[in-house]
């Protein structure tokens, strides 16, 4: 079965930091491109980060460039978000979603996780 | 950046209705659209890709038209499992989604 499972939310205080992480299985992780997408309370769908295959190629929304870093390790099937100078605009759940067509950066998004939440507040 | 413009916001309709979703890109986008179904509490689902594919084990009263900067998406016959937040998506330039239509049962 080809899954998703995300962890690593919880609350941090504004200025902090948290990694967020994300456990592939069921597909041959390193031929796909991956994502994070974020849903604050209430609001719609906001992508923030996305990433090669081969991790060699990583792409940020403004909102979380220069704060958030994006990588993958291939040997452990796991994605990762590491976000630093956290906001209380950054409270979010958070998703890690698989790109739909091997071997290309942008395309649909076909396996989602079941997301992880985030709180940045004091 | 490209914008999307979904509209409406909210819309209420009854069992068997045809229900339909626009998506206006800022720019011509070809076919570059997707759409999501996203029930409370759940994570989105994928059901049409490239503007008109249909993802496999989607049913077909959905189906989805569309190219450069007009996108469409169509409920034949509305289902009450229906019920949800739809939201389109580009993947032209990075992504973007569509603000959402939030889809309740008249």
């Amino acid at each position: 079965e080809v899954q998703l499972v995300e962890s690593g939310g919880g609350l941090v205080q504004p200025g902090g930091s948290l990694r967020l992480s994300c456990a592939a299985s069921g597909f041959t992780f390193s031929s796909y491109a991956m994502s994070w997408v974020r849903q604050a309370p209430g609001k719609g769908l906001e992508w923030v980060s996305a990433i090669s295959g081969s991790g060699g190629s990583t792409y940020y929304a403004d909102s979380v460039k220069g704060r958030f870093t994006i990588s993958r390790d291939n040997s452990k099937n796991t994605l990762y978000l590491q976000m630093n100078s956290l906001r209380a605009e950054d409270t979010a759940v958070y998703y890690c979603a698989k790109c739909m067509v091997r071997g290309v950066i942008l395309h649909a998004f076909d396996i989602w996780g079941q997301g992880t939440m985030v709180t940045v507040s004091s | 950046d490209i914008q999307m413009t979904q509209s409406p916001s909210s819309l209420s309709a009854s069992v068997g209705d045809r229900v339909t979703i626009t998506c206006q890109a800022s720019q011509d986008i070809s076919n570059y659209l997707n759409w999501y179904q996203q029930k409370p509490g759940k994570a989105p689902k994928l059901l049409i890709y490239d503007a008109s594919n249909l993802e496999t084990g989607v049913p077909s009263r959905f189906s989805g038209s569309g190219s450069g900067t007009d996108f469409t998406f169509t409920i034949s016959s509305l289902q009450p499992e229906d019920i949800a937040t739809y939201y389109c998506q580009q993947y032209d330039n990075l992504y973007t989604f569509g603000q959402g239509t939030k889809l309740e049962i008249k």
